[in-house]
């Protein structure tokens, strides 16, 4: 079965200051995309980065990048210069690529407060 | 386009009563999933479509569950007999069916529902 792990229920960070989110799986596929997916209170999930498994490069979205670790199955998501706006849940998902499914796993959730 | 949009944001009924949940995707997204999500948790897969045709359906779709697309724009999630175990966000994403965005799912706001 896939499953994906966030083992942190809850962070907080101070305003500009850096914060790492973790995210481990469990899957026998070799191909697949992680995310990490954000949702605010009582808003809509945004979709923050992703990351082909296929690519050694670790991915960057502005204050956002990840950091891909392939053979241990961990894919932790870092914020810099947080801001307030960045509390959220923020969700980590996976998906086989080219497989029989094309349904988003998700794990449990880390709420992320950002203190002013 | 304004991105997924669904319809009410907010259900209460009583249990055994029906509801009716509506979706509209992305203009250009041929695929539409439906998700649940329970406080706490991260959403889990519900079932998903490509055009017209449902693809893959979870098993956490009872009976009392239909979804239908019929014509390969807006999608419809019902339950029938509603139950209290039902109250949950439900989501809907949609993506592209082809290319490497295709495993990019966009998300709605949700549809809270509250079975009293």
């Amino acid at each position: 079965a896939q499953t994906v792990t966030q083992s942190q229920p809850e962070m907080s960070v101070q305003e500009a200051e850096t914060v790492t989110l973790s995210c481990t799986y469990d899957t026998s596929e070799n191909n697949y995309y992680l995310f990490w997916y954000k949702q605010p209170p009582s808003r809509q999930m945004i979709l923050v980065i992703r990351q082909e498994a296929y690519k050694q490069q670790n991915a960057t979205e502005n204050r956002f990048s990840v950091n891909f670790q392939k053979a241990a199955k961990s894919f932790s998501l870092k914020i810099s210069d947080s801001q307030l706006g960045d509390t959220a849940m923020y969700f980590c998902a996976f998906i086989p690529r080219g497989g029989a499914t094309n349904k988003l796993i998700f794990g449990t959730g880390t709420l992320l407060a950002v203190q002013p | 386009d304004t991105g997924v949009s669904q319809n009410p944001r907010h259900k209460i009924t009583k249990r055994g009563q029906n509801v009716t949940f509506r979706c509209d995707p992305i203009s250009e997204h041929n695929r539409l999933y439906w998700y649940r999500q329970t406080l706490g948790q991260g959403p889990e897969f519900l079932t998903y479509f490509q055009n017209e045709a449902q693809l893959e359906k979870s098993r956490l779709l009872s009976d009392r569950f239909s979804a239908e697309r019929p014509k390969g724009s807006f999608s419809t999630l019902e339950i029938q007999r509603t139950e209290q175990g039902d109250s949950a966000m439900y989501l809907c994403a949609s993506s592209l069916a082809q290319g490497g965005s295709s495993y990019e799912q966009y998300f709605g706001p949700g549809t809270r529902l509250t079975v009293t």
